[in-house]
């Protein structure tokens, strides 16, 4: 069965301290990964899509990262600002909608 | 002014009751989508549009239903409300070339 896992759930850190998300996925065929953050209140915001292993996106203090079975967000030097769930989602190659939705990580930069 | 609208931004309505929930958006987009989000869920897909001509059910469809009047506006109802269809639900649109979402600001229902 085709998921997305997202790991830790929630993640408290400290203005600062660096730290990484984590986004493992089961597809047949990927065709995209993309990053989402989502504020209180508010619809997902985009922030990156990854095609291939290997492949690295960078804006300001976020980067993510992929690999065949799971995609790195790793957050340095977070500000509370950086406060926010981030989300995670996977489109297969089999169809031309599906897109797959993990549950998030609710992250908590305290200052 | 936001590329994709939604109204409203809130409800509040009784079991049994018919409710439709609006977006519009201004990116040009073809393809729309009506999600909803649950605690510990995730969002999940409930239907979509690849054009005015073309509606498919997304893995949720049942209780729902939706109208694409044109290419900026996709409505979402429930036919007959229940408690569990209580939720926040995201309108999005996407570029195919792209296939970014891009996602309204979410209506938050309550069914009682």
């Amino acid at each position: 069965e085709d998921q997305v896992t997202q790991s830790p759930e929630a993640l408290r850190l400290q203005e600062g301290e660096s730290s990484s998300l984590n986004c493992s996925y089961t597809v047949s065929g990927l065709r995209g990964l993309f990053w989402y953050r989502q504020d209180p209140g508010k619809g997902p915001e985009f922030l990156f899509t990854l095609y291939s292993a290997g492949e690295e996106k960078e804006k300001e203090r976020l980067k993510a990262t992929l690999t065949k079975k799971e995609s790195f967000l790793h957050i340095t030097a977070p500000k509370p600002e950086d406060s926010a769930t981030y989300l995670c989602a996977v489109q297969e190659t089999s169809g031309t909608y599906k897109y797959i939705f993990g549950t998030g990580t609710r992250l908590k930069v305290l200052a | 002014d936001a590329d994709v609208t939604q109204t409203p931004r809130n409800r509040i309505t009784k079991t049994g009751k018919r409710i439709m929930l609006e977006c519009s958006q201004t990116k040009g987009h073809d393809r729309m989508y009506w999600y909803r989000q649950d605690p510990g869920l995730g969002l999940r897909l409930i239907y979509y549009s690849f054009d005015v001509k073309d509606i498919n059910k997304g893995e949720i469809s049942d209780g729902y239903s939706v109208s694409r009047q044109a290419q900026a506006k996709f409505s979402l109802s429930l036919e007959s409300a229940i408690p569990n269809q209580t939720a926040l639900y995201f309108c999005a649109t996407s570029d195919p070339r792209l296939d970014t979402q891009y996602f309204g600001p979410g209506t938050r229902l309550t069914v009682l």
